[in-house]
């Protein structure tokens, strides 16, 4: 089966462009999470989604946003990006709300901001 | 105070060694707690799940104590292949929506 996959890998942008991260949950699984990794720090939080619906909120500003899909996949967007939003963009699935059961991430897109 | 805390690290052990964890939080309403381990430059994966009563998995032990608000990895007989970044996990409800949050990790060498 295959597992989490996040698309694409790495990415370039300029400060100040937008851009939107995508990710394919494992078949079955109906929560997707997304998360923001620096380096040297544990992932962060930024959103869960279950259902389509929005179920959990990290403390990032409205420049991020997502939603899923009726098939259960998922887009992060960023606007304006700033140089600070260089990370490590995580997605993570599980089979129900995200806190309650064991999360499989995929490997990320890093993405670099100039 | 940082929602999630675990030991600074980094913790440098020779093979065979045992070698503990240790993760406090601060929400004393926080209801699902696990553990990861994320190698070097990939993503986190599951290590175990973390429950009341303690449980084990070969050489991985994790417990908590919910009134300390404390959890714990203990790795036995430590391999090479154990080191990496392990990260403590806790599932912080607050009304209808969960937030997850991972502490900074603590990084693990284990030496020949």
């Amino acid at each position: 089966d295959a597992g989490v996959t996040q698309s694409p890998t790495h990415l370039i942008k300029t400060r100040g462009q937008h851009v939107t991260l995508r990710c394919s949950p494992i078949s079955g699984h109906k929560s997707v999470s997304w998360y923001q990794q620096v380096l040297g720090q544990g992932p962060q939080f930024i959103f869960q989604y279950y259902e389509k619906e929005e179920r959990g909120r990290g403390n990032f500003p409205d420049r991020f946003s997502a939603r899923q899909f009726p098939n259960y996949s998922s887009e992060l967007n960023v606007n304006a990006l700033l140089l600070g939003d260089s990370a490590l963009y995580l997605c993570a699935s599980s089979l129900s709300v995200a806190g309650s059961y064991e999360q499989y991430f995929g490997p990320g897109t890093r993405l670099t901001v100039t | 105070r940082k929602e999630v805390e675990q030991d600074p690290g980094p913790f440098n052990v020779p093979e065979g060694a045992t070698v503990a964890f240790n993760c406090t939080y601060s929400n004393s309403a926080s209801q699902s707690f696990f553990w990861y381990r994320q190698d070097c430059r990939k993503e986190p994966k599951l290590l175990m799940s973390v429950y009341s009563s303690g449980n084990e998995d070969g050489r991985f032990t994790a417990q908590l104590n919910r009134a300390s608000q404390y959890i714990s990895l203990l790795i036995r007989d430590s391999k090479l292949s154990d080191s990496a970044t392990y990260l403590c996990v806790v599932n912080a409800r607050r009304t209808s929506y969960d937030k997850v949050i991972f502490g900074p990790g603590t990084s693990l060498s284990v030496i020949p």
